[in-house]
């Protein structure tokens, strides 16, 4: 099946700075990818929608200029956590389409913001 | 996206079979049902997905009632590795659709050995 990574796992930052997180597809092209947040013993909840070539669009509630999200290629989609503070820290998931529309989820990572 | 309902926690012996309840009552003709679960630190992972008769894959079978109000997913031989939760969601499409999905509170499967 189809798989997806992300990069790191697991970070660790001081208040204030900025995080990048990537997430590939490793053995398909991924027009649109998604990013999804889970805070702990909560569900995921989407956070923005990754095109392509094209700006991301954002959920309701998301700020788009502290989470930054780049999709320069048809593997490749990177969130930046800008100017990170203790309620950014979570789980961070990412998944990319299909060929046929279904979504194949990343491991995810784990950001926790000192 | 259309409401679905899940019991908050379900739990079942190591190597017996697992039913895990799902209601949509206001599910609509176009809709699909969809199957994901998502283990302890993981990412969701895809399980399974019906339109109207029964389905079966190497993971699961999806049993879907007559007037598709609910489903049940079906685990035959459940092992420790099962224990996660369980989301039931429905789509518009076959496949996840062009949007990202919704998750609700799922069922959270508890296995004792």
């Amino acid at each position: 099946g189809a798989v997806v990574s992300q990069h790191p796992s697991r970070v660790i930052c001081k208040s204030g700075t900025s995080v990048k997180i990537e997430c590939r597809s490793l053995d398909f092209q991924a027009t649109t990818m998604f990013w999804y947040r889970q805070f702990p013993k909560k569900s995921l909840m989407l956070m923005a929608t990754s095109n392509e070539g094209s700006k991301a669009t954002y959920e309701q509630g998301v700020e788009k200029d502290k989470f930054l999200i780049n999709h320069a290629s048809l593997t490749l989609s990177t969130l930046t956590v800008t100017s990170a503070h203790p309620e950014d820290s979570s789980f961070y998931i990412c998944s990319a389409t299909g060929s046929y529309n279904e979504q194949f989820f990343g491991p995810g990572t784990r950001l926790t913001v000192l | 996206d259309a409401k679905t309902t899940q019991p908050n926690s379900m739990e079942s012996n190591e190597e017996e079979p697992v039913h895990l309840p799902c209601n949509h009552s206001t599910i609509s003709g176009t809709d699909y049902i969809h199957w994901y679960r998502q283990l302890p630190s993981q990412g969701p992972e895809y399980v399974i997905h019906g339109l109207t008769s029964n389905v079966n894959n190497r993971m699961a079978s999806l049993a879907i009632a007559e007037d598709r109000k609910s489903s049940t997913l079906i685990l035959h031989r459940a092992t420790l590795r099962d224990a996660a939760v369980y989301y039931c969601i429905l789509r518009d499409a076959p496949g996840g659709g062009a949007d990202g999905l919704t998750f609700g509170k799922g069922t959270h499967l508890i296995i004792q050995p």
